[in-house]
């Protein structure tokens, strides 16, 4: 069975430092997907960031990393230059399969990152 | 683009009512998926459909939740006999068939049961 944990319940970071949010996965599948969502108060999931099982390069969007280390099975997200706006929960998930497998996401319990001036 | 729609937003109802909720995907889209997040939690996975067809359900989905998508477009999900248990919000979302990742979230509805 798949499982996504997050260990860090709260974080805080100052304005335009780098923040990293952890996230460790569980699977017996070779072909996987790891994605990290951001959820503001208003409740919509919004989508940052995705790295396959077998991209060899970290993914990267704008201000948003994802250090990938498949032997440590874990899928940190790294925020640069962090802003204001970036305080929400950020939640790690997981998709067993190649891109285009339909297949639901096994979520993380989050972290709440609060960003500070 | 308008995005994944819910309706309604949020739901209050009494114990033991049924309640129905809806969701509009992506057009184009023919994944819809439907997940509950409690208080606290991540999302958990309830159901999803290709087209019209079901196809996996979560042990989650007792027999008093039920959900259809009976032209490939929307889909309703249905919960009879609501316990209080029961509250949390409810979140649809899509994707296309191929060559994508992103599942597309909606806004949600929330559902408070007295």
């Amino acid at each position: 069975a798949q499982k996504i944990t997050q260990t860090q319940p709260g974080m805080f970071v100052q304005e335009k430092e780098a923040v990293t949010l952890d996230c460790t996965y569980d699977t017996s599948d070779q072909s996987y997907g790891l994605f990290w969502y951001k959820q503001p108060s208003s409740g919509e999931m919004i989508f940052l960031i995705y790295q396959g099982s077998y991209d060899e390069q970290n993914a990267t969007e704008g201000r948003y990393s994802l250090n990938f280390q498949k032997a440590r099975k874990s899928a940190n997200l790294v925020i640069s230059a962090s802003q204001l706006g970036d305080s929400a929960m950020y939640f790690c998930a997981m998709r067993e399969g190649l891109t285009g497998t339909a297949s639901k996401l096994t979520f993380g319990t989050g972290t709440r990152l609060q960003v500070t001036l | 683009d308008t995005g994944v729609s819910q309706n309604p937003r949020h739901k209050i109802t009494k114990r033991g009512q049924n309640v129905t909720f809806r969701c509009d995907p992506i057009s184009e889209h023919n994944r819809l998926y439907w997940y509950r997040q409690t208080l606290g939690q991540g999302p958990e996975f309830l159901t999803y459909f290709q087209n019209e067809a079901q196809l996996e359900k979560s042990r989650l989905l007792s027999d008093r939740f039920s959900a259809e998508r009976p032209k490939g477009s929307f889909s309703t999900l249905e919960i009879q006999r609501t316990e209080q248990g029961d509250s949390a919000m409810y979140l649809c979302a899509s994707s296309p068939a191929v060559q994508y990742n992103e599942q597309f979230f909606g806004p949600g509805t929330r559902l408070t049961v007295l």
